[in-house]
């Protein structure tokens, strides 16, 4: 099983800055079978980033996605208010499908 | 738009089962993965298991002795079946269609979730 491990845990940051989260994989992980999701209170997980590094239908620009092999990033360049919450990385490359312990982005 | 819809016992009895209906509207159910993924309180996504429209399934090993996931074609929804439940298997489950390609997955709609709560 391919072990997804998220850092930071929690990230304090405000509004306008940049947030940076890292993914890393316990194996190797082909990027099209990567991904991440947003996920507010009380609500499902919304996908971000697809194959790595593709932004998903509606997703504003300020959220990029990159990194290859064990190793992935999420950008978001100016946090809005709306994009405080939890991110979860996914991995599909090998089953079973995993996700990483999430990070959640909180306001300082 | 594709939505999901989740539907079922909001409470299990311990060692009892737990089932689950998705239900698909605004789209066919085939040439897509369909999978049951739940969260835990206050806690992380597991991936449970999927099915792909033809019936073939792939689950988690952590579960797979306890699951059955099944397609209806014909209705457009997939459902649950989880035997043996104890209080660990409290939490929201979703149910989220898979996208795949031969070079690519990702889950682009989830349902809404539904809390299951084991107790007697």
């Amino acid at each position: 099983e391919i072990v997804l491990t998220q850092s930071p845990g929690t990230l304090s940051l405000s509004p306008g800055e940049r947030a940076t989260l890292t993914c890393r994989a316990s194996q190797s992980v082909s990027s099209g079978y990567f991904a991440w999701y947003q996920q507010k209170p009380g609500q499902a997980p919304r996908l971000l980033i697809y194959d790595a590094s593709n932004r998903a239908t509606g997703i504003p620009d300020r959220f990029s996605g990159s990194g290859s092999g064990t190793d992935f990033t999420l950008t978001i360049s100016r946090l809005e208010p709306e994009d405080f919450a939890v991110y979860y990385c996914q991995q599909y490359g090998s089953s079973p499908l995993t996700f990483g312990g999430g990070t959640k982005v909180e306001s300082k | 738009q594709v939505q999901l819809q989740e539907s079922g016992p909001g409470l299990v009895r311990p060692s009892e089962t737990l089932s689950l209906i998705c239900s698909v509207s605004g789209g066919s159910i085939n040439h897509y993965y369909w999978s049951w993924i739940r969260q835990p309180p206050g806690k992380g996504l597991e991936w449970i298991g999927h099915i792909y429209y033809t019936g073939s399934t792939n689950y988690n090993p952590s579960l797979k002795s306890r699951v059955t996931i099944s397609v209806d074609t014909s209705e457009n929804q997939f459902s649950l079946r989880l035997t043996s439940v104890t209080a660990a298997d409290t939490a929201v489950y979703y149910c989220a269609r898979g996208f795949s390609t031969s070079w690519s997955f990702r889950f682009d709609y989830w349902g809404q979730g539904t809390l299951v709560t084991v107790s007697s």
